[in-house]
C-alpha cells in the first residue's frame, strides 16, 4: 500500500521567503508528526497531531513555524521568513494510534535556504 | 533535548561480521524503538521493545533492554552491505513524543 509521501523532495529558497512543505500520511493513521533533522544529527520533534485533538506545538523552534492538518489527513508545515539555520531535512511520520506504535516516515523534504 | 544517545557514533565492519551498537537514555520509558535511515532520508522502523521485555529478535536483529541501566543494545548478525545506514534509538519518555538520539553510522565493507 501507499506509504507516507512528502513534497517537494527538495526545496531551495532565498532567505526571507516563505515555504510550505506537504505531508500525505498513510490513510487511516490518526497520528501525524513533523521532525527536523540537521546534517549528521538526530531528529528534532516539531509538532504532533492526533485525531481531532489540539496539536502539540511545543517543538516548534519559533513563531515563524506553523503547521496545519486538514480533515485529519494532509498536513502542511509552513516556515515564514526563512533563515539559513532553517536548512535541514524535514521529515513527516504517521502512526496508527500514537506513541506506543511504530511510526512510518516519509522520504523527507530537504530544505536549503540560501 | 535528546533523550537517547547512541554509542559508538560510527562503526565500520567487514561483511559477515556482527555489529553492535548501544543506546543510553535518562528517564523512565514505556517503549524503546530502533530505526534505520539510509542516505539521510526517511527512517524505517526496525523493532520495538517494551519496558517489561528484556530481549527481542527480528530476523538478523537482536535487541536487549536493561531498564535498571537505562540502556539498550542492537545487534546485527552476519552483516551485509545493505545494512550500511545510520541507526537510531527512540524513546517515549513523554506522553507521545519520541525522542531520538544522534545515531550510529554503520559502514559494512565488502
Amino acid at each position: 500500500g501507499a506509504g507516507v509521501s512528502q513534497s517537494p523532495s527538495n526545496k531551495v529558497t532565498e532567505k526571507g521567503k516563505d515555504v510550505e512543505l506537504r505531508c500525505d500520511p498513510i490513510s487511516g493513521h490518526t497520528a501525524l508528526y513533523w521532525y527536523r533533522q540537521s546534517l549528521g544529527q538526530g531528529l528534532e520533534f516539531l509538532i504532533y497531531f492526533q485525531g481531532n485533538s489540539a496539536p502539540d506545538k511545543s517543538g516548534l523552534p519559533s513563531d515563524r513555524f506553523s503547521a496545519e492538518r486538514t480533515g485529519g489527513s494532509v498536513s502542511t508545515l509552513t516556515i515564514q521568513r526563512t533563515q539559513q539555520e532553517d536548512s535541514a531535512v524535514y521529515l513527516c511520520a504517521s502512526s496508527s494510534q500514537g506513541i506506543a506504535y511504530e511510526q512510518y516516515f516519509g522520504p523527507g523534504t530537504r530544505l536549503t535556504v540560501t | 533535548s535528546q533523550q537517547g544517545e547512541e554509542d559508538p557514533q560510527a562503526l565500520s565492519i567487514q561483511e559477515g561480521e556482527n555489529a553492535t551498537m548501544n543506546c543510553s537514555y535518562k528517564t523512565s520509558i514505556n517503549n524503546l524503538q530502533w530505526y534505520r535511515q539510509n542516505s539521510g532520508r526517511g527512517l524505517v522502523h526496525l523493532i520495538l521493545i517494551r519496558s517489561n521485555e528484556r530481549e527481542k529478535h527480528s530476523g538478523r536483529l537482536r535487541v536487549t533492554l536493561d531498564t535498571s541501566k537505562k540502556s539498550s543494545s542492537l545487534l546485527i548478525t552476519a552483516s551485509r552491505a545493505a545494512d550500511t545506514a545510520s541507526y537510531f534509538c527512540a524513546t517515549d519518555a513523554d506522553d507521545y513524543k519520541l525522542s531520538f538520539g544522534a545515531g550510529t553510522t554503520v559502514t559494512v565493507r565488502a
